[in-house]
């Protein structure tokens, strides 16, 4: 599996936006870029993909590289719900594989 | 909404004792999955299961087993826990129209 890189931590403040980032040097054509997060004591929970083009969603805005070696996560106007795990995947979605591969993560604090 | 629930949210076992994790989904999916989640390691795949009746290994599967008996239910395991079987368990479900996956609350499983 093409494996993602992000920084273990940021931090941003409410109402403002932040951009997380993620390298994926290594992903090929067919690699969709996954981003899940998980909040204080759940389990993950989806929050947009894409293949090449921006994706937009309620939640979040995905900025894909030309080269799609990098990714960025936007969220528009942070809010202390947003504070999280935050992780960037890479999903081949040949051979009908349905795994996911998680990393470590990064860790966002959102200061009121 | 989709709904994947877990049977417990905390559970305590001793070294030995055979445990049961189930997981059930209510939309009807494909495939489910079970992950555990530990400090530093981010989540690891265990088992998963395209159908009924059908499984695969994922990453780690030693000292582990599952069942798929129904399409809503995924059952993991533990044939006779150990203390570094202590984790949290994370159970999930996907359909193969639509790529995302859905997680449960997760299990906090304690072994002494």
């Amino acid at each position: 599996d093409a494996k993602t890189t992000q920084p273990n931590s940021m931090e941003s403040n409410e109402e403002e936006p932040v951009h997380l980032p993620c390298n994926h040097s290594t992903i090929s054509g067919t690699d969709y870029i996954h981003w899940y997060r998980q909040l204080p004591s759940q389990g993950p929970e989806y929050v947009i993909h894409g293949l090449t083009s921006n994706v937009n969603n309620r939640m979040a805005s995905l900025a894909i590289a030309e080269d799609r070696k990098s990714s960025t996560l936007i969220l528009h106007r942070a809010t202390l719900r947003d504070a999280a795990v935050y992780y960037c995947i890479l999903r081949d979605n040949q051979g009908g594989s349905e795994k996911l591969v998680f990393g470590k993560g990064m860790k966002l604090t959102v200061n009121p | 909404d989709v709904k994947v629930t877990q049977s417990s949210r905390y559970l305590v076992k001793r070294t030995g004792e055979k445990v049961f994790l189930e997981c059930v989904q209510d939309m009807d999916h494909e495939n489910m999955f079970w992950y555990r989640q530990d400090p530093g390691l981010g989540l690891r795949l265990i088992y998963f299961s395209y159908d009924v009746k059908m499984k695969e290994k994922g990453d780690i599967p030693e000292g582990y087993s599952v069942s798929r008996e129904k399409k809503e239910r995924f059952s993991l395991i533990l044939e006779s826990a150990s203390t570094n079987q202590t984790s949290m368990y994370l159970c999930a479900s996907s359909s193969t129209v639509q790529e995302t996956q859905y997680f449960g609350p997760g299990t906090r499983l304690l072994v002494l």
